[in-house]
This record gives C-alpha cells, structure tokens and sequence, in this order.
C-alpha cells in the first residue's frame, strides 16, 4: 500500500536550471510534509517541511508547493548545483501519528 | 551530541543465522523508528518505538523480526533465520518528540549469504 508516490525514480537537469521534483499522496488524513535528501551510503537528512495549512513554503534555494485538492507536492531547486545530486525522499505524517511513509525516491543529477 | 548511531555499518550472515542491529538514538530523543531500504525501493516504515514500549509495528513482518528499546542501551533490531531477501539497508532514525523531525543513521547494510 503506497500511500506515497513518486513516480520519476531519476531526473537530470543542467547546473544553473531548475529540478522540480513531484510527489503524489493517496492518503488524505496526510497534514504534514517533508523531503529528505540522501546522499550514498549515509542516512537521509532532512531538506524543507510544510504544513497542510500552507501551500508554499520556502527556504533559500528550495521551495515547497503543496497543492491539497490534487494530493500533490513539489520541490523545487532553483539554481540546480552539482552538489545538489542526490536521491530526494518525499514523506508525509498523519495527524497524532509519528511514524512517516516516504516515497520510493527521485535521484537527481545535476549536470556541470 | 554524536547523532544517531548505528552500528554495525556492514554485517554479513549466512541464510539461517541470526542478525543483531543497534541504534543509539541522538541524546534526549526519546523516539525511535526503523526503516529499510531496498534495492532499488524507497525508505519502507517498519517499527516505531518509545522507551520499553513498541508504539507501532505495522511494517514489520510477522515471522522473524523483532524490535526493542529497553530502558537502557541502544534500540535492537533482530532478524532470526535470514534469507536472502533479508539483504536491504536498514536504518535507524530517532526524534525528541512527536511531529519533531526525525535525524537518520547512516544505516546498517545487511548482506545475507
């Protein structure tokens, strides 16, 4: 049962472009979001939140946008680095409930 | 404060043995989750834990697996009997409280042979 969904398991884009990384829920008692990033062979850190209650949250060079009615939400990163390649979890939470579901995980690849 | 630690980082098992995963939570973080990774796959919820009590199993299979966060000392994580399917990273991540952010071990990458 996924209840969460990411469906592009990789994404190339140019140093200097934008990524935009899609997340899809299915679960609508979902009312707080998060991404995480991983890098290989070290645990996933966490990246930017958002709360149901807003639909952009912003944080330097990465912005999350929750679209509740669609069940949707993305991240972008704007402007794309080298550094910034990484696998990028998506995660939601429940109301009263701390156990977070991911995504299955987009690796991004930032090309110089 | 040393983070979440995990260890070991590598185990190795033959199929039918039993494999032993610890995680120290961060200091002063009184909750404790386990997830495991596929090849190819996403973070999967397996257990959430809080001091000598196991708050949700949900994503534990019902043979073989088991957790525990005693009262003192680092959260365990067992397998009994491994298969080969068993051979996943297994990681860790504890919060301070609820809806806190969770901090993440590096993992424990379970081999079985």
């Amino acid at each position: 049962d996924q209840q969460v969904k990411q469906n592009s398991p990789s994404l190339s884009v140019q140093e200097g472009r934008i990524s935009i990384l899609n997340c899809d829920y299915t679960n609508s008692m979902f009312d707080y979001f998060l991404w995480y990033k991983k890098y290989p062979a070290e645990g996933p850190t966490f990246l930017i939140s958002i709360s149901s209650i807003k639909d952009k949250n912003e944080d330097g060079r990465f912005t999350v946008f929750l679209n509740k009615s669609a069940k949707h939400l993305s991240l972008h990163i704007v402007p794309s680095q080298p550094g910034d390649s990484a696998v990028y979890f998506c995660a939601a939470l429940e109301p009263d409930n701390n156990d977070m579901r991911f995504g299955a995980g987009t690796r991004l690849t930032v090309k110089p | 404060n040393a983070g979440v630690m995990q260890n070991p980082r590598h185990l190795v098992r033959r199929r039918g043995q039993e494999a032993r995963l610890r995680c120290s939570p961060m200091k002063g973080h009184s909750h404790v989750y386990w997830y495991r990774q596929l090849p190819e796959e996403g973070l999967k919820f397996m257990v959430y834990l809080q001091k000598e009590n196991i708050i949700d199993e949900s994503g534990m299979p019902k043979e073989r697996f088991s957790a525990e966060f005693p009262k003192e000392g680092p959260s365990i994580l067992r397998i009994q009997q491994v298969v080969r399917g068993d051979s996943a990273a297994y990681f860790c991540a504890s919060s301070p409280n609820l809806r806190e952010g969770y901090t993440f071990g590096s993992g424990t990458r379970l081999t079985v042979v």
